[in-house]
């Protein structure tokens, strides 16, 4: 069972444009959600991550809104840029003791087209 | 600056065969973890370990071994392959909770 989908699988979105790539869970303990990016032979970068108890964080191009009652989060970036072009992975947080258990989307594979 | 090492990049086996993934760290983090990637399936939690001395399962624990050998290293052990078992693995480490710092992987074939 699929606790965090990220239902599209692809997104082409052209340079300059908004970029918003989505993200939905169904665990209502996860309480820490964070946006990891990964290029090829590579492994996920951290991008962004924002707590329960905000619905809005903002670093530089990139925003992730949260919507705890629909349980929906989704990360804009603005303008898209080509270096952007990757896959981008959605996680949840329930922490365990001292350790935290990152469950994660299955992700989007984002192109920013010239 | 080497963060996250992971050795080797990457192995075929034959089923049945042993192998043992390695990782090491050098951010002084307490927790590591090890995740599988498969397409379709993102990345999916194998075991951690929460602090030098401590091993958990996570999600998909079954046919895989691990050990924190001290508070840099936590290795992955595959002790007889099975063709299930190919993906790529992927450690991590943390010092603060939920940022997690990847290696770049280990892409695992099993004939």
């Amino acid at each position: 069972d699929q606790q965090v989908k990220q239902n599209s699988p692809s997104l082409s979105v052209q340079e300059g444009r908004i970029s918003i790539l989505n993200c939905d869970y169904t665990n209502s303990m996860f309480d820490y959600f964070l946006w990891y990016k990964k290029y090829p032979a590579e492994g996920p970068t951290f991008l962004i991550s924002i707590s329960s108890i905000k619905d809005k964080n903002e670093d530089g191009r990139f925003t992730v809104f949260l919507n705890k009652s629909a349980k929906h989060l989704s990360l804009h970036i603005v303008p898209s840029q080509p270096g952007d072009s990757a896959v981008y992975f959605c996680a949840a947080s329930e922490r365990t003791g001292t350790a935290s258990k990152l469950t994660f989307g299955t992700g989007t594979r984002l192109q920013v087209t010239l | 600056n080497a963060g996250v090492t992971q050795t080797p990049k990457f192995q075929v086996l034959k089923t049945g065969q042993s192998m043992t993934l390695q990782c090491a760290q050098d951010m002084n983090h307490n927790s590591m973890y090890w995740y599988r990637q498969d397409p379709g399936m993102g990345l999916r939690l194998i075991y951690y370990s929460a602090s030098e001395g401590t091993t958990d399962k996570g999600e998909v624990p079954n046919g895989y071994n691990v050990s924190r050998l001290n508070k840099r290293e936590f290795s992955l052990r595959l002790e007889s392959a099975a063709p299930s078992q190919t993906s790529v693995y992927f450690c991590a480490s943390t010092g603060v909770f939920e940022k997690l710092f990847f290696g770049s992987g280990t892409q695992l074939s099993v004939l």
